[in-house]
């Protein structure tokens, strides 16, 4: 059963700010994904990947497949990206159900 | 894009009773759809995968006969929850993964599930 860790649990930053929610994983994946949960519950897919980088607007996300180890960035913080960050991985092939890591809370005070 | 429905968004129901909770995939078909449950302060967890025609396939420690999941078409999953306790106060997510397209799953809004 693959581990998945993430960190920080929670981070509050100001406005404007650089932010790196890190996500290592125990076990080969086939694909990670990043989520994003609003404090009512609705879960927003991010990204998936399964190697490299990949660039939505100012969220930038990375992976080390041999580190198991993935990153996700936000460029320019602003208060709207407040929210819990959750990241996922598919051990197996897409078919899979996801094992998600306990997110991140994170906070973007003006 | 790819939109998931959940109806209903949120539930109170009485001890004893049965709810019933659909997945819809909108504008795409799915093979496969998942539940999965979340309890306050904690992550996800996978519950079950339904395949579209076929018994559904429940993780360790999730009672089949409690949680039913009938996935009878492409575009409709729905997740019963029998003699509704207390303790399965949770929230309900379900995402659909497309027949066709990018291999990834879309995930449904949510159904908040409260017994009393």
């Amino acid at each position: 059963k693959n581990e998945v860790e993430q960190s920080p649990q929670n981070l509050t930053a100001q406005e404007g700010e650089f932010i790196t929610i890190n996500c290592s994983y125990s076990v080969g994946i086939s694909a990670l994904h990043w989520l994003q949960q609003h404090p009512g519950g609705g879960i927003v897919s991010l990204f998936m990947l399964s190697s490299g980088k990949k660039k939505h607007g100012r969220l930038i996300a990375t992976i080390n497949i041999q580190e198991k180890h993935s990153s996700l960035h936000i460029t320019a913080s602003h208060p709207r990206d407040s929210a819990v960050y959750i990241c996922a991985v598919n051990s197996g092939g897409g078919a899979d159900g996801l094992t998600f890591g306990k997110g991140t809370h994170l906070i973007i005070q003006p | 894009g790819a939109v998931v429905s959940q109806h209903p968004s949120r539930v109170i129901c009485k001890s004893g009773t049965s709810v019933k909770i659909e997945c819809r995939s909108l504008d795409f078909q799915a093979t496969t759809m998942f539940w999965y449950r979340q309890f306050p302060k904690q992550s996800l967890m996978l519950m079950a995968t339904s395949n579209e025609g076929s018994k559904a396939t429940y993780e360790q420690g999730v009672e089949k006969d409690k949680f039913l999941i009938n996935h009878a078409s492409l575009t409709l999953s729905t997740l019963t929850v029998t003699s509704a306790h207390p303790e399965d106060s949770s929230f309900y997510i379900c995402s659909a993964k497309p027949a066709a397209g990018p291999d990834t799953q879309y995930f449904g809004p949510g159904t908040r599930l409260t017994v009393l």
